[in-house]
């Protein structure tokens, strides 16, 4: 069974555009979630997609925002991008909760770099 | 809030067994044992999770002690492949993230 995949894998970018990641869940997988990974504030969470609808949000501001398509696939977009943003965004699907019994599985990432 | 107590490093060396303990003294009954490991700027990979048995899979074993106060995941036959960042995490159905600590740095020698 082929794992989580995202889309592209790395990226710069420069400040105050706007970038979009994607992200391909394991086959049956119906939850996606949302990190961002940087060396001073470790991994953070983003959001929660479940069926298409957003069940749970991280601290982050609303130049962070994500969706999810019927097939389970998400995207998550940023824009009017920081210096700060720059990080490993990290994709995590489950089957169908993000408890326990449902094991988060990660994808390799996409590394974004802003300038 | 960390939940979990690491070791921020160890060696171990090559075809030898690997012992990464981990305290979550705070645990509570609901709450799973998880373990994940990540090499460099890679996504963290999932190895192996149990509540309050002992859990073996193709990758490693966890050991919970009776009292679920600390683990020990053992990596059977450590190879330089290994060399990674394991993160031990609690986590119940009430959690929807992750929260991953410093975790302990794993340096497999040859």
């Amino acid at each position: 069974k082929a794992g989580v995949t995202q889309t592209p894998r790395y990226l710069i970018k420069t400040r105050g555009q706007q970038v979009t990641l994607s992200c391909s869940p394991i086959s049956g997988h119906r939850s996606v979630s949302w990190y961002q990974q940087t060396p001073g504030q470790g991994l953070q969470f983003l959001f929660e997609y479940f069926s298409e609808t957003q069940r749970n949000k991280g601290n982050f501001p609303g130049r962070f925002s994500g969706r999810q398509f019927s097939n389970s696939r998400s995207e998550m977009n940023v824009s009017t991008l920081e210096l700060g943003d720059s990080a490993l965004y990290l994709c995590a699907s489950s089957r169908e909760t993000s408890g326990p019994q449902e094991t988060q599985y990660f994808g390799p990432g996409t590394r974004l770099l802003v300038l | 809030d960390a939940k979990t107590t690491q070791p921020p490093s160890m060696d171990c060396a090559e075809g030898r067994a690997a012992n990464l303990p981990c305290n979550h003294s705070t645990i509570s009954g609901n709450e799973y044992v998880y373990w994940y490991r990540q090499i460099h700027s890679q996504g963290p990979q999932y190895i192996i999770h149990g509540l309050k048995n002992n859990e073996t899979n193709e990758m490693a074993s966890l050991i919970i002690t009776e009292d679920r106060k600390s683990s020990t995941l053992i990596l059977p036959h450590a190879t330089l492949r290994d060399t990674a960042v394991y993160y031990c995490i609690v986590t119940s159905s009430n959690d929807y993230k992750l929260s991953f600590g410093a975790g302990t740095t794993v340096t497999v020698r040859a």
